[in-house]
């Protein structure tokens, strides 16, 4: 399996409920990063989270990352019909100036 | 609020026709990545550059693939020839110094569908 891999591929939910989607990578890192992807448009930039960190918080999202598991979540809590999009995770290669992205969850928030 | 712009959005061309696809990075961003997005592979890298050089193009298939950056203000990606297997979104992203912990900027990118 690639770096980066997100859970689930896809998730429905109604509005008002949380979303949590999960990464697993493989390598050590500096940091990890949530991107949010809308249909038809390029991937936008939602948080960073270095590896020295084990939780962050943006407005409605949460971020926690386990590096003895290599693993990070993503929590959206209050989903809105306009948090429909793909997320994914991006690992930097040990520091190095590249980023792996992983496959991406699909979510569906519906009104 | 200052954005990545590709061009064209869309490109629909025949097999064997030669295609450039234009990016132009944020003003005062020094790193430009070239990435692919397919269903089947997600979002590859095929290059990067950093002060309009290119550091890596190891993604890249290097017979029919080229980049470059003319100057600070465009990058461009040709693929010549192209082949239907080349139909993908492509994205452009630039980002700032330090390249680790900051986030990339992407454009919006072009849909290719090579026929």
């Amino acid at each position: 399996s690639q770096q980066g891999e997100e859970d689930p591929q896809a998730l429905s939910i109604q509005e008002g409920e949380n979303a949590t989607m999960n990464c697993s990578y493989k390598t050590s890192i500096n940091n990890l990063q949530w991107y949010r992807q809308n249909s038809g448009r390029g991937l936008v930039h939602l948080i960073l989270i270095r590896s020295n960190e084990r939780e962050k918080h943006s407005g409605r999202l949460r971020v926690t990352l386990d590096t003895s598991k290599k693993s990070s979540s993503l929590l959206i809590t209050a989903s809105r019909a306009a948090d429909t999009a793909s997320y994914f995770c991006a690992t930097d290669d040990s520091g190095t100036y590249k980023y792996i992205f992983g496959t991406g969850t699909r979510l569906k928030v519906l009104a | 609020d200052a954005r990545v712009t590709q061009t064209p959005r869309h490109k629909v061309t025949e097999m064997g026709q030669e295609v450039t696809m234009r990016c132009q990075p944020i003003l005062g961003h020094n790193t430009v990545f070239w990435y692919r997005q397919t269903m089947m592979q997600g979002l590859e890298l095929l290059a990067y550059f950093r002060n309009r050089a290119p550091l890596d193009d190891s993604g890249m298939p290097k017979d029919r693939f080229s980049a470059e950056m003319p100057d600070a203000t465009l990058a461009t990606l040709k693929i010549q020839p192209s082949e239907p297997r080349d139909s993908a979104v492509y994205f452009c992203a630039s980002g700032s110094e330090p390249y680790s912990n900051q986030p990339q900027h992407f454009g919006d990118g072009t849909r290719l569908s090579i026929l």
